[in-house]
């Protein structure tokens, strides 16, 4: 079975400095991965997604995010926060054996200091 | 405009009513999702579309909740008897085709039972 491991609850950095958010996932099969960002009272929306293609993902807004295989790692960053970056941040994994069914992490949220 | 839309956005209702909660996905989108968000935790799956074809409900809690889709579009997830563990926010979401595709997630509803 599928599941994801957001190692951080809440993470707090200033703004200008590096952002980096941890996810781990178990899958027996190989996985997609996603990486949403929920704003307060908005919905969810994609940051980036990896489907077995290159291993270093870009997304928007500045992230990106590398798949390690060996680590079943798949860890979220950013070099220059943003306090607009401020949010709910969810790790997904996805098995198409499965079905298509998203499992989400238990989400970061992110703070930014000025 | 034509994101996932949701009505209404937030309920309120009595122990032991019925609800119904509408999700209305991106024309042409075949796969339509509801999960179940729980304050502070990530989305959870409840019910999977493809079509009018429900293919997995295998997240749903219980017999109280049942979703439809009748004519491939629109979709309707229903709570009967409501109770207090039913309060969460409940997302639906909708991808093109299947794969691991990129799901649009509408704002939620928010159901509080009181």
């Amino acid at each position: 079975a599928q599941s994801v491991t957001q190692l951080d609850s809440h993470v707090s950095v200033s703004e200008g400095t590096p952002v980096l958010l941890r996810c781990n996932y178990s899958s027996s099969y190989s996985p997609s991965l996603f990486w949403y960002v929920q704003h307060p009272n908005k919905g969810l929306q994609l940051l980036l997604k990896y489907t077995s293609a290159a291993t270093l993902v870009k997304g928007i807004n500045g992230f990106e995010a590398e798949f390690k295989k060996s680590e079943t790692s798949f860890h979220l960053t950013k070099p220059s926060a943003h306090m607009s970056d401020a949010a709910e941040y969810f790790c997904v994994v996805s098995e198409d054996n499965y079905g298509q069914n998203f499992v989400f992490g238990p989400g970061t949220r992110l703070s930014v200091l000025p | 405009g034509a994101g996932v839309s949701q009505s209404p956005r937030y309920k309120v209702a009595k122990r032991g009513q019925d609800v119904a909660l509408r999700c209305d996905p991106i024309s042409g989108h075949v796969s339509l999702f509801w999960y179940q968000q729980a304050l502070g935790q990530g989305p959870e799956f409840l019910t999977y579309f493809q079509n009018e074809a429900q293919l997995d409900k295998s997240g749903l809690p219980s017999d109280r909740f049942f979703a439809e889709r009748p004519e491939g579009s629109v979709s309707t997830l229903k709570i009967q008897r409501t109770q207090q563990e039913d309060s969460a926010v409940y997302l639906c979401a909708s991808s093109l085709a299947r794969g691991p595709n990129e799901q649009f997630f509408g704002p939620g509803t928010r159901l509080t039972v009181l």
